[in-house]
């Protein structure tokens, strides 16, 4: 298994510009999670999703949107990119049972937005 | 949700246990607490989590005090592969969402 994989790995967004960010895992895993991290912060949820068509938001949405038509992808959709979003993103999973408390992570996609 | 404390940083010499303290005084009943790591900005890692009893699997042990106030990780033979930022996380919320403090950074030390 490739576990959660994401890309890009980094991106440089202009102020205004649009991107997705793209996370797929390979485990069928019911539970799928964004969270965004600053310089020398810990993580903050940004969306969640607990099965294919069913998403809500978290601690910072605003400014992102998410989709989760399929099990296995979860994209972070980021509208007129302001440098307030500058950070590195994390997306999780983690299975609906047994061990449902355990979120396995991707890799991350480092953003920086000019 | 219930707020952990943590200690900012701490050193653990090689081949030595490392004990990292949490504090979470307001945990309810029902909430857990949970370990992960990162080490120097990769993806989080789970490292362990328990309800009440003392809980050991093959990368720590969680010891949690009976009043469930407070719980300590332990790395038995800290590595220099183990120096990361540990996190102390309570209540994953309905959806299993993990709430992240700033961590306690462990330097494990030659």
């Amino acid at each position: 298994n490739a576990g959660v994989t994401q890309t890009p790995k980094f991106r440089i967004l202009k102020i205004g510009q649009s991107m997705t960010l793209q996370c797929t895992q390979d485990m069928n895993h019911n539970y799928m999670y964004w969270y965004r991290q600053d310089p020398g912060m810990g993580l903050k949820l940004i969306y969640y999703s607990v099965g294919a068509g069913i998403t809500d938001k978290g601690e910072v949405p605003n400014g992102y949107n998410v989709s989760r038509s399929t099990t296995e992808d979860f994209p972070l959709r980021l509208e007129l990119a302001a440098p307030s979003q500058t950070s590195v993103y994390f997306c999780a999973s983690s299975p609906a049972f047994p061990s449902s408390y355990e979120q396995y992570f991707g890799p991350g996609t480092r953003l920086t937005v000019t | 949700d219930a707020k952990t404390t943590q200690p900012t940083s701490m050193d653990c010499a090689e081949g030595r246990a490392a004990n990292l303290p949490c504090n979470h005084s307001t945990i309810s009943g029902n909430e857990y607490v949970y370990w992960y790591r990162q080490i120097h900005s990769q993806g989080p890692q789970y490292i362990i989590h328990g309800l009440k009893n003392n809980e050991t699997n093959e990368m720590a042990s969680l010891i949690i005090t009976e009043d469930r106030k407070s719980s300590t990780l332990i790395l038995p033979h800290a590595t220099l592969r183990d120096t990361a930022v540990y996190y102390c996380i309570v209540n994953p919320g309905s959806a299993r969402q993990l709430t992240f403090g700033s961590g306690t950074q462990l330097t494990v030390l030659p």
